[in-house]
């Protein structure tokens, strides 16, 4: 059964903290993988990873995809409150159309 | 439209009732998704269009849910006898790419309600 696990579940910081969020995959025929930050209702998109090792860029946030062992991360440099969130990684197969999603992890950021 | 529009935003309803959620995606895209959310997970996969058709329902709980999408826009999520456990946000979503590769655009989501 395909599916995507994301860690940590939930994660409370300090402004100007560093945060890594991960997210693993156990997929066939993976095509590419999704990053979105859900605020309050509507997901927004943040990258699409479709090559290992190429690092993705906006900002303070960065994402990098490994193929190999099946996953990615999404880093956030010195956090703001605005950044309080919940991240999804979502995967997209070759085959079918189905976005599968993750649980999300929830990011406080505190002042 | 510019973006993703969801009506309604938030349904209060019985237990038994029957309710329709619809989605009218931006202009010109023809894939669209509808997904449920849960307290506390992620979009959940419901159906997909390409167009009219429905190229993949396998998501849909069970017969109590049908989608349409007669004129290739808008598309309207039907639950008929409504349980609480069907209580959710209900996320549409729609991309340009035909093969559904592209991002996926979503709307603010119908918050449904069953008591």
């Amino acid at each position: 059964e395909d599916k995507v696990v994301q860690s940590p579940l939930s994660l409370v910081v300090h402004e100007g903290d560093t945060v890594t969020l991960n997210c693993s995959y156990e997929v066939t025929n993976f095509r590419s993988l999704l990053w979105y930050k859900q605020e309050k209702k509507a997901p927004t998109f943040l990258f699409m990873l479709t090559s290992s090792g190429i690092e993705k860029k906006s900002g303070r946030l960065s994402s990098i995809l490994d193929k190999k062992e099946l996953f990615s991360i999404l880093n956030i440099t010195a956090t703001q409150t605005g950044d309080s969130a919940v991240y999804l990684c979502a995967v997209l197969l070759l085959t079918g159309n189905q976005f599968y999603f993750g649980t999300g992890t929830s990011l406080t950021v505190i002042p | 439209g510019a973006g993703v529009s969801q009506t309604p935003s938030n349904k209060v309803t019985e237990k038994g009732k029957y309710v329709e959620l619809r989605c009218d995606p931006i202009s010109g895209h023809t894939a669209l998704y509808w997904y449920r959310q849960s307290l506390g997970q992620g979009p959940e996969f419901l159906i997909y269009f390409q167009g009219t058709g429905a190229a993949d329902d396998s998501g849909l709980p069970n017969d109590r849910f049908f989608a349409v999408r007669p004129e290739g826009s808008v598309s309207t999520l039907k639950i008929q006898r409504t349980e609480r456990g069907d209580s959710a946000v209900y996320l549409c979503a729609s991309s340009s790419d035909p093969s559904g590769a592209n991002v996926l655009t979503f709307g603010a989501g119908s918050r449904l309600t069953v008591l």
